[in-house]
């Protein structure tokens, strides 16, 4: 098993460039999450799916796009960048919503929007 | 809306000695979960333990261990015969049991002195 994969590792965008920040899990999860991660602040979460074609807003939703057409993939969209939206961005998934289940997470992309 | 606070932003420790983190949550809701994570300088986010708020005995792995206040709202980890790979981020966090909502503090750095 790959667990959770991300891509790219590393992104530099412009104001205003879109982008997608792909995800992909082979665990056959049923959640799955993307967060934020900013210096003193933890991990933030954006999004969330509780299954393919459900999605959610989590607590810092505005800037983001998600969609997930199947159970493997999770991409998080940026429509127009902007430098706010410097962070590390983790993509995370669970078994099920429901319990206390490890969330299991990638490797991380850290995207930096000059 | 849940809150966690790690009131250590650093923490050190002499190799082979014991150290406790630090973590207070505030929630209205009985049943959740508590997790601590690991994050050394790879950036990958590593379970270390997890506490169901319905069991009163405190979780253990290993060298690694809770004390659970569900009435204070705490959730220390305590890390026995520390050793050099335990030098990392280490992060508190809460998940609802009830909705999709997970929160982390903003973490706590922990060194480890050889």
């Amino acid at each position: 098993n790959a667990g959770v994969t991300q891509t790219p590792k590393f992104q530099v965008l412009k104001t205003g460039q879109s982008m997608t920040l792909q995800c992909a899990q082979d665990m056959n999860h049923e959640y799955m999450s993307w967060y934020r991660q900013d210096p003193g602040m933890g991990l933030r979460l954006i999004h969330y799916s509780v299954g393919a074609g459900i999605t959610d807003q989590g607590e810092v939703p505005n800037g983001y796009n998600v969609s997930r057409s199947t159970t493997e993939d999770f991409p998080l969209r940026l429509l127009s960048a902007a430098p706010s939206q410097t962070s590390v961005y983790f993509c995370a998934s669970s078994y099920s919503v429901a319990g206390g289940y490890e969330q299991f997470f990638g490797p991380g992309t850290r995207l930096t929007v000059l | 809306a849940q809150t966690v606070t790690q009131s250590q932003p650093e923490m050190s420790v002499q190799e082979a000695e014991t150290v406790t983190l630090s973590c207070t949550y505030d929630t209205s809701e009985s049943d959740y979960y508590l997790f601590w994570y690991k994050q050394p300088p790879s950036r990958q986010m590593i379970l270390v333990i997890r506490q169901e708020a319905y069991k009163q005995q405190n979780a253990t792995e290993n060298r690694f261990s809770v004390n659970f206040q569900k009435a204070a709202k705490s959730f220390s980890l305590k890390i026995s015969d520390s050793q050099l790979g335990d030098a990392a981020m280490y992060f508190c966090a809460y998940r609802s049991g009830n909705n999709n909502d997970m929160r982390f503090g903003a973490g706590t750095r922990l060194t480890v002195k050889p």
